[in-house]
This record gives C-alpha cells, sequence and structure tokens, in this order.
C-alpha cells in the first residue's frame, strides 16, 4: 500500500497568511493526487485533482503543485472560510489511500 | 445539483450486521463508479471500498474484504454496503463518494455506525 504522510497535523495561523501543507508518498504515484477540505461535522470537498486542478468553486488563493512523491497546498491568504482540516490522497493504485491530515486553526 | 444521501447507519452490537445505503440524484448514477470512506471518531479518512459504473468491478481494503459487500441498483440510483462481523474498530461516519477520473469528486454527509454492545 502507498503511504501518505502529512505536515504539519496541525497549523495556527492568522487571516491573511501564507499557509503550506505538505503531502509526501511512499513511492511514486505521478500527477495522481487529490485534496480535500473537512469542515467539522461536514463531509469532504474535493479541492484540487491532478495534483495542481482547482474544482470550479475554489477560489485562487489555493493552489497545488508537486508530482512524484512531493506535494504542495499552498493558500496565499487565509481567509476566515479556509479554517478547516485538508487530507490529501493518492489515486495511482488501490488501495487508496489518504494522508493523516492537516487541521489549520486560527492563532 | 449532485446529492448523496446516506442512511442506515446506527447501534449495532459486536457480531452483528448492517446494511448501509446511498440515495443519489442529480446525475445519471449508472455512469459513475461509486466509493465508500469511513472516518472513525476524530482521525482520518479511510478508503472501504469501490464499484464500478456497471458493478463488474469491486475492489475492498484488506481489512474489509470478507466481511463488508458493495453493490448497487441502478434502477434505484442507490448505492449499499452489507457490513457483516462487526466490531468496535468499524464504528465511524460512512460516506458514499462518486469517482470521477479516479478521484473523488462528490461526497455524500455521512450516516455514523457505532459498534458497541
Amino acid at each position: 500500500d502507498i503511504q501518505m504522510t502529512q505536515s504539519p497535523s496541525t497549523l495556527s495561523a492568522s487571516v491573511g497568511d501564507r499557509v503550506t501543507i505538505t503531502c509526501r508518498a511512499s513511492q511514486s504515484i505521478s500527477s495522481w493526487l487529490a485534496w480535500y477540505q473537512q469542515r467539522p461535522g461536514k463531509a469532504p470537498k474535493l479541492l484540487i485533482y491532478k495534483a495542481s486542478s482547482l474544482e470550479s468553486w475554489v477560489p485562487s488563493r489555493f493552489s497545488g503543485s508537486g508530482s512524484g512523491t512531493e506535494f504542495t497546498l499552498i493558500i496565499s491568504s487565509l481567509q476566515p472560510d479556509d479554517f478547516a482540516t485538508y487530507f490529501c490522497q493518492q489515486y495511482h493504485s488501490y488501495p487508496l489511500t489518504f494522508g493523516g491530515g492537516t487541521k489549520v486553526e486560527i492563532k | 445539483q449532485v446529492h448523496l444521501v446516506e442512511s442506515g447507519g446506527g447501534v449495532v452490537q459486536p457480531g452483528r450486521s448492517l446494511r448501509l445505503s446511498c440515495a443519489a440524484s442529480g446525475f445519471t448514477f449508472s455512469s459513475f463508479a461509486m466509493h465508500w470512506v469511513r472516518q472513525a471518531p476524530g482521525k482520518g479518512l479511510e478508503w472501504v471500498t469501490l464499484i464500478s459504473y456497471d458493478g463488474s468491478n469491486k475492489y475492498y481494503a484488506d481489512s474489509m474484504r470478507g466481511r463488508f459487500t458493495i453493490s448497487r441498483d441502478d434502477s434505484k440510483n442507490t448505492l449499499y454496503l452489507q457490513m457483516n462481523s462487526l466490531t468496535p474498530e468499524d464504528t465511524a461516519v460512512y460516506f458514499c463518494a462518486r469517482e470521477d477520473d479516479d478521484y473523488l469528486d462528490y461526497w455524500g454527509q455521512g450516516t455514523l455506525v457505532t459498534v458497541s454492545s
């Protein structure tokens, strides 16, 4: 199974901050990586697919990059709506696997 | 508008069975592969199982294979998860999700399964 490791697990930031979340795969997954946002008690929402393609609803302050084993989610200027938990997920091979999540908290 | 609504969760004793349902609307259900993903309380996401758009292929996480069965009824636009021999470790919110090009583009709100005596 491909292991996905996210860091940090928790991140405290202020509105307007630039936020960077990293996801590492235990083997190359090319660009077969998705990012999801989950608010408490809610379903995950797809943010980014194929490592860098934004879903239509996603604001441009979000961006994704990387390929192979190293991936990054960046929020260029954190907004109140962005405080949530973010998960990466590989879909290179089964079983699908997720990172442990990064909780973005208000500083 | 894509809408997925899970149901069937509840409290069940260890060793018993439960069947979850996921009602789909707003898209051509029979054209999409569907997944179940679960999330234990306060924990991360764990993929459970996949069924292809036509039901001909099914994949399971190792820990669920042999106990869980995914199925679909395209006439009812409904996805199912039959869960047998449940253990406390199966306690989680179970989400159904639609697949688009191998990633999961829409998720339901989830249904909570609690396995406890």
